[in-house]
């Protein structure tokens, strides 16, 4: 089946720095998607990119859809304590398909 | 605000009782999913639906089955559960063909 590979699996940082984190597959994906998960609760939709190339900016969030359809990468400007949380990456291939295939996450912990 | 509510936070049940985790939304969405998560492994779909009766296999569905008579609530029922069914149990919804999940806060299931 489809596979995600996310790294890093985890990020020991200082607040002000900059954070990278990527995925990348063997199968192309129409859509790949930013997810965020704070200890205790459901994941949230951080960012959504839709087409090949597309650079989408949330605030000090920055993903973008590799040209290749099968790779991702979020970036995390000048970082603070409460970024910390688990990012998964996620992918939703063609066909009419609704399932989503998810990496395995990037721990992220932000020291003050 | 939009919601995914799921019934119960926190469940203890013992080996070969029946368990059902209900899942119910707000948002009109015809998409509903069951996730599993555990640590290493990421989050692995379980079952999802695309319309109320209707209902596909994830990738993890052995000892699991789902019900969706109507749109809002999707159940997720353990007809006999094992100790290896302890996890976190996320239900999310979507509308059709954006990949964009609204997740629950998560039901942590304990097997003894």
């Amino acid at each position: 089946g489809q596979q995600l590979n996310q790294s890093p699996q985890s990020m020991f940082i200082q607040e002000g720095e900059d954070v990278s984190m990527n995925c990348t597959s063997s199968s192309i994906f129409n859509t790949w998607l930013w997810y965020k998960q704070e200890p205790g609760e459901g994941p949230v939709l951080l960012i959504a990119l839709y087409k090949a190339g597309e650079l989408t900016s949330n605030g000090r969030l920055t993903a973008q859809f590799g040209i290749t359809r099968k790779d991702s990468f979020l970036n995390i400007s000048a970082s603070i304590p409460s970024d910390v949380g688990i990012y998964f990456c996620a992918g939703r291939g063609g066909g009419g398909s609704e399932k989503l295939v998810f990496g395995k996450g990037t721990k992220l912990t932000v020291n003050p | 605000d939009v919601k995914v509510t799921q019934s119960s936070r926190y469940l203890v049940k013992r080996t070969g009782e029946k368990v059902f985790l209900e899942c119910v939304q707000d948002m009109d969405h015809e998409n509903m999913f069951w996730y599993r998560q555990d640590p290493g492994l990421g989050l692995r779909l379980i079952y999802f639906s695309y319309d109320v009766k209707m209902k596909e296999k994830g990738d993890i569905p052995e000892g699991y089955s789902v019900s969706r008579e109507k749109k809002e609530r999707f159940s997720l029922i353990l007809e006999s559960a094992s100790t290896n069914q302890t996890s976190m149990y996320l239900c999310a919804s979507s509308p059709p063909s954006t990949g964009e999940l609204f997740f629950g806060e998560g039901s942590r299931l304990t097997v003894l």
